[in-house]
């Protein structure tokens, strides 16, 4: 069975950082790329960034571009987000999620993230 | 990237039909055949329930179906059911660097 279990959210000032982490489990973790979406309490999906199964290919959605780096341990099957300089408008539930070409196909049940002073 | 447009609302009573549209641009949903739709109860993780365009995911109702014509992709529910009543977003490819542009999301109200 496919598992994805997201980590790491919680209360953090406005500036400040964390990490998220997504421990995968019940497929090839290796050879899936991999995403980010969020969700802001009471608004829509928004993609935030993927990261192929190569390791080194990896995408943004501009408003973190700069600030946000996806990473992944393929030995630990963990996908990651550090999340630097945040923001308000980062309050929300980060979600990971399997591409499946052009698709996710299985998603966490996400971590919420909350900036705030 | 803007998010693709939804009706923020549909609904139907048990049984009936309900569509939702998707609109977008040549550089999403007009430009490929990669548009997705998800259904997300509250408090759940989305669920995927079409995948390109029109093809159902194992364990997906047939109740299900999906289309599209030029920039506009939509999601039909035939024979409505309770547990159908959940928040619908499409999903659009939209390039190597964009990836991804999802929909404002649609509220699908079973009467």
């Amino acid at each position: 069975e496919v598992q994805l279990v997201e980590s790491g959210g919680g209360l953090v000032q406005p500036g400040g950082s964390l990490r998220l982490s997504c421990a995968a489990s019940g497929f090839t973790f290796s050879s899936s790329h991999m995403h980010w979406v969020r969700q802001a309490p009471g608004k829509g999906l928004v993609w935030v960034s993927r990261i192929k199964s190569d390791v080194i290919t990896t995408t943004y959605a501009d408003s973190v571009k700069g600030r946000f780096t996806i990473f992944r341990d393929n030995a630990k099957n963990t996908l990651y987000l550090q999340m630097n300089s945040l923001r308000a408008d980062d309050t929300a539930v980060y979600y990971c999620a399997r591409d499946a070409s052009f698709s996710l196909d299985y998603w966490g049940r996400g971590t919420l993230v909350t900036v705030s002073s | 990237q803007s998010a693709l447009t939804q009706p923020p609302s549909a609904s139907g009573s048990p049984g009936q039909s309900v569509t939702i549209s998707c609109t977008g641009t040549s550089s999403d949903v007009g430009g490929y055949n990669h548009v997705s739709w998800y259904q997300q109860h509250p408090g759940r993780a989305p669920k995927l329930m079409i995948y390109e365009v029109t093809e159902r995911p194992s364990g997906v109702p047939d109740r299900f179906s999906g289309s599209k014509s030029g920039n506009t992709a939509s999601l039909t529910v035939s024979g409505l059911q309770a547990e159908d009543e959940a928040d619908y977003y499409c999903c659009s490819y939209a390039g190597s660097n964009t990836v991804f542009v999802f929909g404002s999301g649609t509220k699908v109200t079973v009467l």
